[in-house]
C-alpha cells in the first residue's frame, strides 16, 4: 500500500517562528503537492513538485516555500508563521503524468498563535 | 484554467435513503474526474474516477457516478446510504500537466439514523 507520512498530526507554533512540515512517501511517486483546507473553501494548492529539485508554483503560494531534496521528501516551509496561516496541511503525492490518483498523508493541524 | 464547483456545502439524509452530491466542472482541456471522501480526522481517500471509456464508473462500496461532457458535470450517487457513509466529499478535476489537480470546496454528507 502506498503511504505518504506527515510528520505531526497536530502542531501549535508563534507568530514569526520559522515552521517545517515535512511529508515522505514510499512509493517511489514523482509528483508530490501541498495544500491547506479551511472550510468552506476545500483544498487549495500551494505548491507542487513534479521531480527532485523541481518545484512549482500552486494557487496559493505566498508566504510559503518548499524544498525536495530527495523524491521521497517534500517539505512546506513557512518563512513566519502568521495567524491567517492556521490551517489543515495536506500532503499528497502522485506517480508520473497521465490520469493517476493521488494518495494523501494524514494531514497536520497548525495552529498560529 | 480549470475549476470544480460543488453546489451544496451540506446533505442531511436519512439512513437508507438515496443522495446525490452535484459537482460542476469547467476545463480548456480534456478532463479526468475524480470524487475523493474524507472521514473525520483523517486524510482524503480516492473513491472512484472518470478517465476514459465508460461515462458510469462506480466505487466499491455502492457509489457510482456518471461523467455527462454536455452539462460538464460529475455528480455522485448511492440509491441507500448508511451511517458509515457520513463523510465530506471532494469532486476534483485534473486536465493539465503534471497531474495538478484542483479540488471542489467539499459537500459533507450527514446519515440520520
Amino acid at each position: 500500500d502506498v503511504k505518504v507520512t506527515q510528520s505531526s498530526r497536530y502542531l501549535v507554533k508563534r507568530t514569526g517562528e520559522k515552521v517545517f512540515l515535512e511529508c515522505v512517501q514510499d512509493m517511489d511517486h514523482e509528483n508530490m503537492f501541498w495544500y491547506r483546507q479551511d472550510p468552506g473553501l476545500g483544498l487549495r494548492l500551494i505548491y507542487f513538485s513534479y521531480d527532485v529539485k523541481m518545484k512549482e508554483k500552486g494557487d496559493i503560494p505566498e508566504g510559503y516555500s518548499v524544498s525536495r531534496e530527495k523524491k521521497e521528501r517534500f517539505s512546506l516551509i513557512l518563512e513566519s508563521a502568521s495567524t491567517n496561516q492556521t490551517s489543515m496541511y495536506l500532503c499528497a503525492s502522485s506517480s508520473g503524468a497521465g490520469a493517476t490518483e493521488a494518495f494523501f498523508g494524514q494531514g497536520t493541524r497548525l495552529t498560529v498563535v | 484554467a480549470q475549476s470544480v464547483t460543488q453546489l451544496d456545502s451540506q446533505v442531511p439524509v436519512f439512513e437508507e435513503a438515496p443522495v446525490e452530491l452535484r459537482c460542476n466542472y469547467s476545463s480548456s482541456v480534456s478532463v479526468y474526474l475524480f470524487w475523493y471522501v474524507q472521514y473525520p480526522n483523517q486524510g482524503l481517500q480516492l473513491l472512484l474516477k472518470y478517465l476514459s471509456g465508460s461515462t458510469l464508473v462506480e466505487s466499491i462500496n455502492g457509489f457510482e457516478a456518471e461523467f455527462n461532457k454536455s452539462q460538464t458535470s460529475f455528480h455522485l450517487r448511492k440509491p441507500s446510504v448508511h451511517i458509515s457513509d457520513t463523510a465530506e466529499y471532494f469532486c476534483a478535476v485534473s486536465g493539465g500537466g503534471y497531474q495538478k489537480v484542483t479540488f471542489g470546496t467539499g459537500t459533507k454528507l450527514q446519515v440520520i439514523p
